[in-house]
């Protein structure tokens, strides 16, 4: 089945610089991969996704690359902002039998933006 | 435009009580899937459901532990017999139906705490 690392676990940046989260996933037929970005206390939120025919995907300050030979995406967080202080995680679907895959997740990263 | 609602909220249960969560999809959605997030980890998959079916278990314990989607009303997941280690938050989220929607919203999320 599907296994997915993500580094780093913590991430600090200070207010304005970009912040690179990565992840590699093991199952070659994997096709979809989204990122959730999760406060304290709260649900996961659907941030941006990417599909596997394509190689990037940008969304204002947020940006996704896919690279489907090494197996690995990333996300970046360009002018970072308090706000974006949560624990992000990735995942890629997982093909067990039917139509649509579940998600196997990343262990997450803590990111830290410092006023 | 209700988003995924599950309840309760919270559900505190002493050890060998039964556990009942619930989760309405989205408008439009059929496929429910069921997540279980431990303290400072990710979040694991359990099941998939469409209605009146069940898609793939695979990351559900065989024991104790059962879900639902009937014709009518919400998903539900059960677990019987609680044990301290089944504290955790259980997320559901939902699809919408048709290939290549592989999108994933999630519910609030319901914290069981057995003591």
């Amino acid at each position: 089945g599907e296994n997915v690392e993500q580094h780093p676990s913590t991430l600090s940046v200070q207010e304005g610089d970009s912040a690179v989260i990565k992840c590699t996933y093991s199952d070659s037929a994997s096709n979809y991969f989204p990122w959730y970005k999760q406060e304290l206390g709260k649900r996961p939120q659907l941030i941006i996704d990417i599909r596997s025919n394509v190689g990037e995907k940008k969304d204002q300050r947020i940006a996704v690359t896919l690279n489907k030979t090494a197996k690995h995406f990333s996300l970046h967080i360009t002018e970072t902002q308090p706000e974006d202080s949560a624990v992000y995680f990735c995942a890629a679907n997982n093909f067990n039998g039917g139509s649509q895959g579940n998600l196997i997740f990343g262990k997450g990263t803590k990111l830290s933006v410092k006023p | 435009n209700a988003g995924v609602m599950q309840n309760p909220r919270h559900l505190v249960r002493r050890r060998g009580q039964e556990a009942r969560l619930r989760c309405s999809p989205m408008k439009g959605h059929s496929h429910v899937y069921w997540y279980r997030q431990l303290p400072e980890e990710g979040l694991k998959f359990m099941v998939y459901l469409q209605k009146e079916n069940i898609i793939d278990e695979s990351g559900m314990p065989k024991e104790r532990f059962s879900a639902e989607f009937p014709k009518e009303g919400p998903s539900i997941l059960r677990i019987q017999q609680v044990v301290r280690g089944d504290s955790a938050a259980y997320f559901c989220a939902s699809s919408p139906r048709g290939q290549g929607s592989y999108e994933q919203y999630f519910g609030p999320g319901t914290r069981l705490t057995v003591t």
